[in-house]
């Protein structure tokens, strides 16, 4: 079945510093998701990518989709305290939605 | 409000006590779907339905079950729990489209002795 692979599992970054965590699928994609779990709490939708090689940003926050549709990348500039949380993707394959182990961000301030 | 809403939050119960954890959403959404969560495992699908009466497996779905009799409710049934279903679930929905989007409950963190 379809994997979704997540790397680091951990990025401590200082304030103001930039950091990118990466996703990778056993499987061709459909479209690749991002969300936010604070610390506590629930996981929240950030985006959707679609299309090969697809770019989208939102604010500090750069999201690419590979143009394989493989893999997927989320890119931070000047990390800010709010930034303090768990990153996952998901895959999508027709209904099923695959996680990631996701990425959990701490911020030295 | 439009939410998701899960009952109870926290449950302790021991092992072989059948339990139901209660999902409802009131975005009128035709998809939900339930998901476990464990440290260094992310979130594993453990059963999701399209619509009413229409539900499938997810990743993990042993020891558990679910029914789809109303499009707002989903909920996730233990017949006999074990001590490797404690963990963090969490219900979500969407709606039918392009983004399926999902919108998640606030969490039911169970711990099975």
């Amino acid at each position: 079945g379809q994997q979704v692979m997540q790397i680091p599992q951990y990025q401590h970054v200082q304030e103001g510093e930039d950091f990118t965590t990466y996703c990778n699928s056993s499987t061709t994609l459909s479209n690749i998701q991002w969300y936010k779990q604070r610390p506590g709490g629930h996981p929240v939708f950030l985006i959707q990518l679609v299309k090969s090689g697809e770019v989208k940003k939102q604010k500090r926050l750069t999201f690419q989709f590979g143009e394989a549709k493989k893999n997927s990348s989320l890119h931070i500039t000047a990390t800010q305290t709010t930034d303090v949380g768990t990153y996952f993707c998901a895959g999508r394959d027709d209904y099923k939605l695959s996680f990631g182990a996701g990425t959990t961000v701490t911020v030295r301030a | 409000e439009a939410q998701v809403t899960q009952n109870p939050r926290y449950l302790i119960t021991v092992t072989g006590k059948k339990l139901t954890v209660t999902c409802s959403q009131n975005m009128n959404h035709e998809y939900m779907s339930w998901y476990r969560q464990d440290p260094g495992l992310g979130l594993r699908q453990i059963y999701y339905s399209m619509n009413v009466e229409v539900t499938d497996k997810g990743d993990v779905p042993e020891g558990y079950k679910v029914s789809r009799k109303e499009k707002r409710n989903f909920p996730l049934i233990l017949e006999s729990p074990s001590p490797n279903q404690t963990s963090l679930y969490f219900c979500a929905s969407s709606a039918r489209g392009r983004t399926y989007e999902q919108y998640f409950g606030p969490g039911t963190r169970l711990t099975v002795t």
